[in-house]
């Protein structure tokens, strides 16, 4: 298997244009999770997936970010506007069944910057 | 509530030398623990990880990692560092339907 891929690997845009974050989760994991990365706040989870559905999304900043998971294959992450401090590395992994406790296989990220 | 605390942000230590990275945690149910690795410009990838039984756990790459409820720690070393141990490593426990990550130790290997 390919491993979770994401794209874009590197975005750079305008504060106030809207960003599009992809993820393509490893065939058959049951769990895709939404992470941020920055030097400041560290890793913290934005949102969860089981089986499509969302199911935590506590982690998410504010109104401006919005997640889907349209099917088993296909998950977005949408910044709409974008602001400066929204620049940060973006990570989603996937997960197998047996629990949201099991090992999560991330993706390389996607380096963000918002000018 | 369910925390982790990473003793050191940067440790170094010279190759060949023994990896001891810290990590104390706080939970309020019997602890899932892990330990993670990422190497530069990717994302992360699990060493190992204690649920239940033995408490000392082995994991790759030559890394270990033993639970001790008393002391509240689930410290990881390697006995012997080699220059592609350099990485950033993160501890992290189960929460309520989440796992909360420490905020990771950048292991740097001189020569």
């Amino acid at each position: 298997d390919a491993g979770v891929i994401q794209s874009p690997r590197h975005e750079v845009t305008e504060m106030g244009q809207e960003v599009t974050l992809r993820c393509k989760p490893i065939s058959g994991h049951d769990y895709l999770f939404w992470y941020r990365q920055t030097m400041m706040r560290g890793l913290e989870l934005l949102i969860y997936f089981n089986n499509n559905v969302p199911i935590d999304d506590s982690g998410m900043p504010e109104d401006r970010f919005s997640a889907k998971m349209p099917n088993a294959s296909f998950s977005t992450l949408k910044i709409q506007p974008s602001e400066p401090r929204d620049s940060a590395v973006y990570f989603c992994a996937s997960s197998p069944g047996q629990g949201i406790y099991n090992e999560q296989f991330f993706g390389p990220g996607t380096r963000l910057t918002v000018l | 509530a369910q925390s982790v605390t990473q003793l050191g942000s940067h440790v170094s230590v010279s190759e060949g030398a023994l990896v001891l990275l810290r990590c104390n945690y706080s939970s309020s149910v019997p602890p899932y623990l892990f330990w993670y690795v990422q190497y530069p410009n990717q994302g992360l990838q699990l060493l190992l990880k204690y649920t239940t039984g033995a408490t000392l756990v082995k994991g790759i790459n030559g890394f270990e990692a033993e639970f001790k409820k008393s002391e509240t720690s689930f410290h990881l070393t390697k006995p012997s560092a080699h220059m592609s141990d350099a990485a950033e490593y993160f501890c992290a426990v189960r929460a309520a339907s989440k796992i909360i990550f420490g905020s990771g130790t950048r292991l740097s290997i001189r020569p």
